[in-house]
């Protein structure tokens, strides 16, 4: 969906170092999210936003911190990297309406911490 | 909060079987349920979803059962295709509230 994008798409950093993953979209949705698939685990949920003035954790939250800078830009930073944060990082947006919530996910972003 | 149970972890059926991927979740408030497929190197993308008043739904060869009593809901495909090989997601949630994945099923479907 190339409405919601993702950068960078790769990214190989070092333990230790701060690196900021974004997330911009054109639908105009309000709510957006972070989340993180690791293999066997799933797609579990970093941080998301309900408008830009609402920020809220979910469930592995520790170690990452997000910014909503406009309804159309999510940030998600690591402050200090470290290798078991690993993974496959999708942002994603949503509509709620008629009793349905549809997901709409970017592209992913791989990362590696040396 | 909200657990999802997902089973098996990987699924292999011959080409034209039917393929049955099972959720089960704790949140008795939870009212909507959408299945996402993941195709290899893409990202998750919404096949169906059924809500807490239905119990089935389906969409040509993909159909959802939820038996809220029993807090479980099923994805089931007939006439499986190759095309049908990917991670399928489950996920629960109270509409208008954050979603709670299920750890996915690998689905192999072999020619």
């Amino acid at each position: 969906d190339a409405d919601v994008t993702q950068t960078p798409r790769n990214r190989i950093t070092k333990t230790g170092k701060r690196i900021m993953l974004e997330c911009s979209q054109t639908k105009g949705h309000d709510r957006m999210y972070w989340y993180r698939q690791d293999p066997g685990l799933g797609l579990r949920l970093i941080y998301y936003s309900f408008d830009v003035k609402d920020i809220n954790k979910g469930e592995i939250s520790d170690g990452y911190s997000v910014s909503r800078q406009a309804q159309a830009k999510f940030s998600l930073s690591l402050e200090s990297a470290i290798p078991n944060q690993t993974a496959l990082y999708f942002c994603a947006t949503s509509d709620v309406g008629q009793g349905q919530e549809t997901q709409y996910f970017g592209p992913g972003t791989r990362l590696l911490v040396l | 909060g909200e657990n999802v149970e997902q089973h098996p972890s990987t699924l292999s059926v011959q080409e034209g079987d039917s393929a049955v991927i099972k959720c089960t979740y704790s949140d008795s408030a939870s009212n909507y349920f959408p299945w996402y497929k993941q195709e290899l190197g893409k990202r998750p993308q919404l096949i169906i979803d059924i809500r807490s008043n239905v119990g089935e739904k389906k969409d040509q060869r993909i159909a959802v059962t939820l038996n809220k009593t029993a807090k479980h809901f099923s994805l089931h495909i007939t006439e499986t295709q190759p095309e049908d090989s990917a991670v399928y997601f489950c996920a629960a949630s109270i509409i208008g509230n954050q979603f709670y994945f299920g750890t996915g099923t690998s689905l192999t479907v072999i020619p």
